[in-house]
């Protein structure tokens, strides 16, 4: 059954410093989206991504945050200069376009970054 | 603005008793409802959707929900529980007019042998 993969699966940075996570959505989907969950609890919305640009996001994705779909198959977050507050589990998420758009989504495992 | 409230951070049931986890939302358009299982330190797998017709929906792993649109909710059910149910259930609402599938707060389940 296709999935959507995530690397790294954990991340240890120094606050300032930059992260890229990594995400290769399902082949066949069109829309892309990077959600977060801190301590286990709320998952919260960041991004979606479609037709190469981003559709929405949320107050969250602030300037340093970004991302891209470098080559077709990857989808990647940026986090330019990491706070400790940026420490939580990082969800990729995708879905295809059905008859009336109204596919649900489907999760990778997660990145979680830690950042001290 | 789409939100979601899951009222209940935790709810206990033993097994082979009825289950219900609930959920309101609201949207200002036509609401696409979703119910989402996530075990520990995995992502979120997608049980079960209402998007137009019945309002009573079948998902995976028995488990059902329904949609009521008067009392805007759509509480997630199953008939027997079982003790591996026992996890964490969020419910996610996206308004038809726009990308953004927003989550509720989670709810634990835990069932009890």
């Amino acid at each position: 059954e296709p999935e959507v993969t995530q690397t790294p699966s954990h991340q240890v940075t120094q606050m300032g410093q930059e992260v890229i996570l990594r995400c290769v959505p399902i082949s066949n989907h069109l829309y892309f989206y990077w959600y977060r969950q801190i301590l286990g609890q709320k998952v919260e919305f960041l991004v979606s991504f479609y037709n190469n640009e981003i559709s929405e996001k949320s107050e969250i994705f602030d300037d340093q945050f970004s991302v891209e779909r470098p080559d077709g198959s990857n989808f990647t977050l940026k986090i330019r200069s990491t706070k400790l507050e940026d420490s939580a589990m990082y969800f990729c998420a995708s879905r295809n376009r059905d008859e009336w758009n109204t596919g649900e989504l489907f999760f990778g495992e997660g990145s979680r970054l830690t950042v001290l | 603005a789409q939100s979601v409230a899951q009222p209940e951070d935790q709810v206990n049931v033993a097994e082979g008793n009825p289950l219900t986890v609930k959920c309101t939302y609201s949207v200002s358009g036509n609401p696409y409802l979703f119910w989402y299982v996530q075990y520990p330190n995995r992502g979120l797998q997608f049980l079960l959707k209402y998007i137009t017709g019945d309002n009573l929906v079948k998902g995976s792993y028995g488990f059902e929900a329904e949609f009521n649109k008067s009392q805007t909710s759509f509480h997630l059910k199953k008939p027997s529980a079982l003790v591996s149910d026992s996890a964490l259930y969020f419910c996610a609402v996206r308004d038809a007019g726009t990308y953004k599938y927003i989550f509720g707060t989670g709810t634990r389940l835990k069932v009890l042998a």
